[in-house]
């Protein structure tokens, strides 16, 4: 398996509303980022989890909250968003910090 | 911290020739560098990473050089299809991944 998934693709969601966005992949990979985009960006980087610990939070507010309950799987939680936060949510994945990632199809976020 | 430049924001190329991307960056040189494939909607795809020592890299009709001298790295499409048509993107790892802006590629039939 050499895919990363999220769920779901699109998420339309309030600005009082409670979400969250999954990810995972089966390909041993011990390093797992989120990554948001807006349109004709670059990805930027949000949270980056190495061996099931956080080890990077680009000063993301307090309204996204990540989590990673094991190896597998990596969640963002999203409470409270605004909408300037509507955008492409990435999850990817690596073999180790600096090795190359592998990214899902992202989640569209549209907060209203 | 990198500042990452790609020369380009959109390249239009006839099928069949050859599409050259480049990548500068200031500061230190990364002990790598990668290119990634992106098309609209979806997350990007590796494409290529090339290290430090490296001159050169190839895959298929890819070819990547890099160098250190010139802080540049060029990425080429050779005999180019229209499904190679899509958002290429270069990126650096110091503490993390950082993207260039991109350069958009729409090879012509």
């Amino acid at each position: 398996d050499t895919e990363v998934t999220q769920t779901p693709k699109h998420l339309v969601m309030g600005m009082t509303n409670k979400k969250s966005l999954k990810c995972e992949q089966h390909m041993g990979h011990r390093a797992m980022y989120w990554y948001k985009q807006k349109a004709k960006k670059p990805p930027e980087l949000m949270f980056v989890y190495s061996y099931e610990k956080l080890s990077i939070n680009e000063s993301v507010p307090s309204r996204f909250s990540p989590e990673c309950p094991n190896s597998s799987l990596l969640n963002l939680h999203l409470h409270a968003l605004q909408p300037e936060d509507s955008a492409l949510y990435l999850c990817a994945s690596s073999l180790r910090r600096d090795y190359e990632q592998y990214f899902g199809p992202g989640t569209r976020l549209t907060v209203t | 911290s990198q500042k990452i430049e790609q020369n380009s924001e959109a390249l239009n190329i006839q099928e069949g020739k050859t599409a050259t991307l480049t990548c500068n960056y200031t500061n230190y040189s990364p002990a790598y560098l990668q290119w990634y494939r992106q098309d609209p909607g979806r997350g990007p795809v590796f494409l290529l990473l090339i290290r430090e020592n490296e001159k050169e890299k190839r895959k298929e009709r890819l070819k990547v050089t890099f160098d250190t001298t010139l802080k540049q790295s060029l990425f080429h499409i050779t005999a180019s299809q229209p499904a190679d048509s899509a958002t290429y993107l270069c990126a650096l790892y110091d503490y993390k991944l950082s993207f260039g802006a991109g350069t958009t590629v729409t090879v012509r039939a």
